[in-house]
């Protein structure tokens, strides 16, 4: 079966930065995009973008950009997303999340949707 | 930015009753939205995708429609599991996600 892990809760100062990673398995790593999203406490998700694993390839949210940058090591299929210049407002639980692909008439394709999830990394910002 | 907006914030509701929820979208998304289901502690779970498609193993009381900038999530005859957050996302214009539902038990 599908399974993403994340790795454990961070607590960082204001001004440093964080690196995540979400380790799959029973799927294949390649195929898939990996998308991060992150739930402040109490309140909704917020996007923050995309990796393709095959090629690396990276797609980010503009409220983020210049300061998020997501990577993958194929090699033990894990998916990473660092984020610099922590702020307050960044306490947050980060998931990474598959990207549903669906059959097309001859091929494959993503979709933006995310039908698998990691169980969430609780990052705590604090002075 | 697509804003989305559901309503209501919080819906009261017995096992057995039927739930509609609402997403508005600020401009048009086609089709292309998403309902998740959200636990306390959980990550949230892929209920509905391209506005009506149920996702693999979703039980069929789980229901969308709508098109444009209107949508609604439906559950026939709520179960106990069913309470919960529900959230509405979209993928016509970058990715965004929807204020939530809270749907409690009266």
């Amino acid at each position: 079966q599908v399974q993403l892990v994340q790795s454990g809760a961070e607590v960082k100062k204001p001004g440093a930065s964080v690196k995540v990673s979400c380790k799959t398995s029973g799927y294949t790593f390649t195929g898939d995009y990996m998308h991060w999203v992150r739930q402040a406490p109490g309140q909704g998700l917020e996007w923050l973008g995309w990796i393709n694993p095959k090629s690396g390839e990276t797609n980010y949210a503009q409220k983020f950009q210049g300061r998020v940058t997501m990577t993958r090591d194929t090699s033990i299929t894990t998916a990473y997303l660092e984020l610099t210049r922590l702020r307050s407002d960044d306490t947050a639980v980060y998931f990474c999340a598959r990207d549903l692909s669906l059959k097309g008439a001859s091929t494959w394709y993503g979709t933006d949707y995310f039908d698998s999830w990691g169980q969430g990394t609780l990052v705590t910002v604090s002075s | 930015e697509i804003v989305l907006t559901q309503s209501p914030a919080t819906l009261s509701l017995s096992p057995g009753e039927r739930a509609t929820l609402s997403c508005r979208a600020s401009q048009s998304v086609s089709s292309y939205l998403a309902w998740y289901q959200q636990k306390p502690g959980q990550a949230p779970r892929l209920l509905i995708y391209d506005s009506s498609n149920r996702a693999t193993g979703i039980p069929a009381r789980f229901s969308g429609s709508g098109s444009g900038t209107d949508f609604t999530l439906t559950i026939s005859s709520l179960e106990p599991e069913d309470f919960a957050v529900y959230y509405c996302q979209q993928r016509s214009n970058w990715v965004t996600f929807g204020g939530g539902t809270k749907v409690e038990i009266k």
